[in-house]
């Protein structure tokens, strides 16, 4: 089975903190994604990667960075936490384009 | 950018009913895929169904997609209460870029009773 783990489940976070949320997907795929959902807004993709170091932005990246030094881990970075990201982040990841993705189980962030 | 909408919001039926969710887009597509949401959960893959096919099967699932209308329909017979979840579509573009990333709609929360 493929598996896609995130690191945290529930993440607490101040204000300006800067905080990474790790991806790690065991199945050699090419492409890995990070989305947050809000409620009435559904997913959003804030980043994608189709290749280590590689990425491409999402419809709302502002406020984020990627890192993909490795093929099976894409860390999302939050530079400087707002009370605006508080969301559900999850990260997913295909072998090509268009492909099923295979989603994690999600980390519910709340930025205080 | 080309979006999934589906409709209803949101659909409460009794077990053993069938349940019919429809999603619509803007552009031009290479698949359409539909996805199921656990409350709280991570999004798991139902079934994908490409540009130049009408309908797919899978277990109690029957999709169905007409390109003409950029529609979508999702049918879940015989339900039982496991099948409460969000249900959700999303788009595949088939052209550049676009055919990375997968847009979803803002999903259907659909309640079986028992």
């Amino acid at each position: 089975d493929v598996k896609v783990t995130q690191s945290s489940r529930y993440l607490v976070k101040r204000t300006g903190e800067k905080v990474f949320l790790e991806c790690v997907q065991d199945m050699d795929h090419e492409n890995m994604f990070w989305y947050r959902q809000d409620p009435g807004l559904g997913l959003r993709l804030i980043y994608f990667s189709y290749d280590v170091k590689m990425k491409e932005k999402g419809d709302i990246p502002e406020g984020y960075s990627v890192s993909r030094e490795k093929k099976e881990r894409f860390s999302l970075i939050l530079e400087s936490a707002s009370t605006n990201q508080t969301s559900m982040y999850l990260c997913a990841s295909n072998p090509g384009q268009g492909d099923e993705q295979y989603f994690g189980p999600g980390t519910r962030l709340t930025v205080t | 950018s080309q979006q999934g909408e589906e409709d209803p919001q949101a659909l409460s039926i009794q077990e053993g009913e069938n349940a019919t969710m429809n999603c619509s887009y803007k552009t031009s597509i290479n698949n359409l895929q539909w996805y199921r949401q656990n409350s709280g959960r991570g999004l798991v893959h139902l079934i994908l169904i490409r540009s130049n096919e009408r309908e797919k099967h899978s277990g109690r699932l029957r999709v169905t997609l007409d390109t003409s209308k950029k529609s979508s329909s999702l049918l879940i017979t015989a339900s039982r209460a496991a099948d409460t979840a969000s249900y959700f579509c999303a788009t595949a573009g088939d052209s550049g870029g676009s055919n990375y990333k997968l847009t979803f709609g803002k999903g259907t929360l659909l309640t079986v009773n028992p």
